[in-house]
């Protein structure tokens, strides 16, 4: 079992639509959480970040973390085509490495 | 306020060769980490740097190393280049403190033949 798995996608949806992006984890001693966007070909970019459980709100954007069933969730609202990307989860522990999900790509088509 | 830097943005290089490729982190960080994105792939830890030491080393070989200066500009040297080690190899920055995140730099794309 992989540390930190993700739904592959692809995942296409129109214009407007909900997203939600998923993972979920097996070491129980994470406590950061990260969610990166990645356009083809640049570094990725912090979209949000939590630590321990609960949720948070940017924008658009909402992060979920349930540690009991160690599985995150970020929510795109109203989801635009700049919004197509790949979308890489990342978690560690105080002090530690991140540790990378495979990342989902994804679609908003107009 | 500058975010983090990476040279060169592309190399080819062949295999048994050496490379050396670079980061200037964000403004006010001093710990450096490196990571592998394969094509398809999340990025890998290699190895984290931080008061010119290694700090944290993934799995991977000790032809992968490294070097920070006391800029905090830091070096990732890879030795007898391998077919596999095409990649994108990114740089993140943060500041030594707990509960800070990482922020990346936008990558070198090495090619090896």
């Amino acid at each position: 079992q992989k540390e930190v798995e993700q739904d592959p996608g692809p995942l296409s949806v129109p214009e407007g639509a909900i997203v939600s992006l998923n993972c979920t984890y097996s070491n129980s001693a994470f406590q950061y959480f990260m969610w990166y966007r990645q356009y083809s070909r640049k570094g990725p970019e912090l979209l949000m970040y939590t630590y321990s459980s609960g949720n948070k709100e940017d924008g658009r954007f909402t992060a979920q973390v349930d540690k009991s069933s160690k599985y995150i969730s970020l929510f795109i609202r109203d989801s635009q085509p700049s919004d197509s990307a790949t979308y890489l989860c990342a978690m560690s522990l105080i002090g530690g490495n991140f540790v990378f999900g495979p990342g989902t790509r994804l679609s908003v088509l107009p | 306020d500058a975010g983090v830097t990476q040279s060169p943005t592309h190399l080819i290089k062949t295999r048994g060769q050496q490379v050396t490729l670079r980061c200037s982190p964000k403004s006010g960080h001093d710990t450096v980490s490196w990571y592998q994105q394969a094509l398809g792939q999340g990025p890998q830890f290699i190895f984290q740097y931080y008061e010119e030491e290694e700090r944290q080393r993934g799995n991977f070989p000790d032809r992968f190393s490294g070097h920070q200066f006391p800029n905090y500009s830091s070096e990732l040297n890879v030795n007898a280049l391998l077919l596999g080690d095409s990649a994108l190899y990114l740089c993140a920055s943060s500041r030594d403190r707990r509960g800070e995140t990482q922020y990346f730099g936008p990558g070198t794309r090495l090619l090896v033949l």
